[in-house]
């Protein structure tokens, strides 16, 4: 299968400050990709979904002006969490769409720790 | 909103034998997927069950879906100490691409 990485795989952040995390699909183009957070022993929960080239469509509840996601080409999004609390603290995992074979590609994660 | 709740949402069981996960959900789908999670990684595709289809085989895998009854289930047989992970759900909800995931099942395989 197709494969989307993720970078950082863990990061450590001070509250108030902002994080970014990457998603990139390595050998597909994405036209949409979709971000995950998941708490310890919970499932997947839908952040947001992005499409090259426009908005993010987000998830009711997740606030937009606190994740900032950007779609800007076929196999690259991110997602900044902007000033980050401990509550923020989770693991944030990313997708790619590969609409030609209509399927999901999952990344590997990053673990969001914020003190 | 997740789609569906898992049953159960622990199992713990000897090498050697079944593991026999259920997943519901709630609106009309197009397909449902199965994905195994190690504890702190990424997800790992099992396999897709479309809603025409009634059961599905990969390995030591078998999935089957009851779309009347809006649930599926996922038997793992022989079960290996490797099998220990969080197996979840996850539909379509009606569109092709945005998947919703069930609460997992955490399954515990000791040798």
């Amino acid at each position: 299968g197709a494969v989307v990485s993720q970078h950082p795989s863990w990061v450590i952040c001070k509250s108030g400050t902002s994080v970014k995390i990457e998603c990139r699909s390595l050998d597909f183009q994405a036209t949409t990709m979709f971000w995950y957070r998941q708490f310890p022993k919970q499932s997947l929960m839908l952040m947001a979904t992005s499409n090259e080239g426009s908005k993010a469509t987000y998830e009711q509840g997740v606030e937009k002006d606190k994740f900032l996601i950007n779609h800007a080409s076929l196999t690259l999004s991110t997602l900044t969490v902007t000033s980050a609390h401990p509550e923020d603290s989770s693991f944030y995992i990313c997708s790619g769409w590969d609409r030609g074979i209509y399927e999901q590609y999952f990344g590997p994660g990053t673990r969001l720790t914020v003190t | 909103s997740q789609q569906g709740e898992e049953d159960p949402q622990a199992l713990s069981i000897q090498e050697g034998e079944n593991a026999t996960m259920n997943c519901s959900y709630k609106t009309s789908i197009n397909n449902l997927q199965w994905y195994r999670q190690n504890s702190g990684r990424g997800l790992v595709h099992l396999i897709l069950i479309r809603s025409n289809e009634r059961e599905k085989h990969s390995g030591r895998l078998r999935v089957t879906l009851d779309t009347s009854k809006k649930s599926s289930s996922l038997l793992i047989t022989a079960s290996r100490a490797a099998d220990t992970a969080s197996y979840f759900c996850a539909t379509d909800g009606g569109g092709y691409n945005k998947l919703i995931f069930g609460a997992g099942t955490r399954l515990a395989v000791h040798p």
